[in-house]
């Protein structure tokens, strides 16, 4: 069964960093694609970054470009993201998802989500 | 980016009775692999989202066979043949087919 599980949410102030994690089980980590996507609580879903299975494709959303960087650590089983310059319009629930083989199809399964409130 | 119209915002259903969302793209969705990458995601309340059916379709594991997808191009559907309780929550869909990936706003399922 596939199980993404995020930490490193919390209450950050604006222009401030935040690092995401998300530990994966259940499946072969390195045959797949990963991606963060975030909700605004009570809104819609917005994919925010995606990474192939082995970082040599990375892609953003245009809203969080040069601020966030997405990684991940194969032999560890792990998928990060880094939040600089923190914005309130960051607010959102942010999800680890796993996608396919192929980056740009978007995911498939979702971790439970980790709220990032960012406010003074 | 792809813009993807879902209609309607809300739909109230009565239990046992048929269900269906639209999901319209601005471009047509249909690959030069010969693919549609359109999928349908659940989100119950408080939770988070579960994939339905991909490529137009395709039901994803352990969903029952009461949800079906169909279309094609720019014009897709999400049927529920007999709505359960369980089946309230919102519905998105999200195409893979244009880079970046981009979802519907959702259609919100309640029963009557």
């Amino acid at each position: 069964e596939v199980r993404l599980v995020e930490s490193g949410g919390g209450l950050v102030q604006p222009g401030r960093s935040l690092r995401l994690s998300c530990a994966a089980s259940g499946f072969t980590f390195d045959d797949f694609a990963m991606h963060w996507v975030r909700q605004v609580p009570g809104k819609g879903l917005e994919w925010v970054s995606g990474i192939t299975w082995n970082s040599g494709t990375i892609g953003y959303v245009d809203s969080v470009k040069g601020r966030f960087t997405i990684s991940r650590d194969n032999a560890n089983n792990s998928l990060y993201l880094q939040m600089n310059g923190l914005r309130p319009e960051d607010t959102a629930i942010y999800y680890c998802a796993k996608g396919g083989p192929v980056m740009v199809r978007g995911p498939v399964n979702w971790g439970q989500g980790a709220l990032v409130t960012v406010s003074s | 980016d792809i813009v993807m119209t879902q209609s309607p915002l809300s739909l109230p259903v009565t239990l046992g009775q048929p269900a269906s969302i639209s999901c319209r793209s601005a471009h047509s969705l249909a690959h030069s692999d010969g693919n549609t990458y359109l999928s349908w995601f659940q989100q119950r309340p408080g939770r988070s989202p579960r994939r339905l059916i991909y490529k137009v379709s395709n039901r994803g594991s352990g969903v029952p066979d009461r949800f079906s997808g169909s279309g094609s191009g720019t014009d897709f559907t999400l049927r529920i043949s007999r709505v359960e309780a369980e089946d309230v929550g919102m519905y998105y869909c999200m195409q893979g087919t244009h880079w970046p990936v981009t979802f519907g706003g959702g259609t919100k399922v309640e029963i009557k």
